[in-house]
């Protein structure tokens, strides 16, 4: 069965801060896996997604890289803002055409002024 | 579009009572997930659609749950009898395996539902 870890559970850093968010799965066998952000009392927004076959993808300040053979994604925001505080999850999806994605616990940042 | 919406926003309800959650997907997406939030749990994926057909249901609890997706752009979470520890965010997704960028999920806002 499929785990998602994501370290750390927790971040408070300055605002202007370039940081990396980790994310690790037990089965090297996916199809894709997604990076979230979830603002308190909303629903997930999808930030970057990344198939198998890729090692990473960028969007603005955001760059998320995979690396299947060790079970790791990391996500790097670049220059921190107070409006990136926010949980950020990462889901896997797995392959052998099953469509089941599992998320992680989350990493619930807060960037300060 | 409008995106992923969802009804009720928030339901309060005493345990025993009939719930119903709906949902309507991004027209042209053919994947519909439900989805529960909690604190102790995280998200959990309950059950997925793909055309309107149930795929996969094995998240979903206990025989109180039940999901219908009648067509293309409506499905129904129905808890019956509902429990206290039922109170959960649950929410919707959608995704497409057609054009781009494909397969990512869109969220609706989530129904927050409290079991007294």
């Amino acid at each position: 069965k499929q785990e998602v870890t994501q370290i750390p559970a927790a971040l408070s850093v300055p605002e202007g801060e370039n940081l990396v968010l980790n994310c690790s799965f037990t089965d090297s066998a996916i199809y894709n896996l997604q990076w979230f952000r979830q603002d308190p009392g909303k629903g997930l927004t999808s930030l970057l997604l990344i198939q198998s076959s890729q090692r990473e993808q960028t969007s603005g300040r955001l760059n998320a890289s995979l690396d299947k053979s060790s079970g790791r994604s990391t996500l790097y925001i670049a220059a921190s803002q107070p409006g990136d505080s926010a949980t950020y999850l990462c889901a896997v999806t797995g392959s052998g055409g099953s469509y089941i994605p599992t998320f992680g616990r989350g990493t619930s940042l807060i960037v300060h002024p | 579009d409008a995106g992923v919406i969802q009804s009720p926003r928030h339901e309060v309800t005493e345990m025993g009572q009939e719930v119903t959650l709906r949902c309507k997907p991004i027209s042209g997406h053919d994947y519909l997930f439900w989805y529960r939030q909690t604190m102790m749990r995280g998200l959990e994926l309950l059950i997925y659609f793909n055309n309107n057909v149930p795929i996969d249901d094995s998240g979903m609890p206990e025989d109180r749950f039940s999901a219908k997706m009648p067509n293309a752009s409506f499905s129904t979470l129905k808890i019956q009898p509902s429990e206290p520890r039922d109170s959960a965010v649950y929410f919707c997704a959608s995704s497409s395996t057609r054009g781009a960028p494909r397969e990512t999920q869109y969220f609706g806002p989530g129904t927050r539902l409290l079991v007294l």
